[in-house]
């Protein structure tokens, strides 16, 4: 099994373009979610799927959108980037919402905003 | 609201010494905690969690109610240690995580 992959590794981008952050996962987990790393933050929420067709915001969604495509992929689009959104995104996928469920990480995608 | 605090970002300590990481947590229901790991070039991957009560690589973690702790120990540091850490806390809708503490073990 793959777990959990994020497509692409690597991607820089001008201010006010649009690209789309791919995710997906062969472990037939319902939930989905997406999170950046900044340098003394952490993780932060941007979105979660907590089962197919349905998804929600998290702590920071702004200027984000997302797309739970199937149960196996979870899309996470930026309309117009901005240098703000420079960071690494982390995917990850649990069998269910929150909790008491561990949750698995994709390998992430360093996004650069010039 | 869900809030972890990890007050010290960068925790330098010999092999072989003990390490302690700190956890502090605030959440008005019943927490589910836990304690991910990042190793350099490697996804973030769960330690280990409250409710399993068990050691992992030598790690422990107690969850103390009456402080809102969960702090991370291990009595010998070895290299392999050396990783970024992250405290996280399961409630509501989310799982929250703290800031991180960036391990560095000294041979």
């Amino acid at each position: 099994n793959a777990g959990v992959t994020q497509t692409p590794k690597f991607q820089v981008l001008k201010t006010g373009q649009s690209m789309t952050l791919q995710c997906a996962q062969d472990m037939n987990h319902n939930s989905m979610y997406w999170y950046r790393q900044d340098p003394g933050m952490g993780l932060r929420l941007i979105y979660y799927s907590a089962s197919e067709g349905t998804t929600d915001k998290g702590e920071v969604p702004n200027g984000y959108n997302v797309s739970r495509l199937n149960k196996r992929e979870f899309s996470l689009r930026l309309e117009s980037a901005a240098p703000s959104q420079t960071s690494v995104y982390f995917c990850a996928s649990s069998v269910g919402l929150g909790f008491g469920n561990e949750q698995f990480f994709g390998p992430g995608t360093r996004l650069t905003v010039l | 609201a869900q809030r972890v605090t990890q007050p010290e970002k960068l925790l330098s300590v010999f092999k072989g010494a003990p390490v302690e990481l700190k956890c502090n947590y605030s959440y008005s229901g019943s927490p589910e905690l836990f304690w991910y790991v990042q190793y350099s070039r490697q996804r973030l991957q769960l330690l280990l969690r409250h409710i399993s009560r068990e050691s992992i690589k030598g790690f422990t973690a107690d969850l103390n109610k009456g402080e809102t702790s969960f702090h991370l120990k291990k009595p010998f540091a070895q290299e392999e240690d050396s990783a970024m850490y992250y405290c996280a806390l399961g409630g509501n809708n989310r799982l929250a995580f703290g800031k991180g503490n960036q391990v560095v073990v000294i041979p």
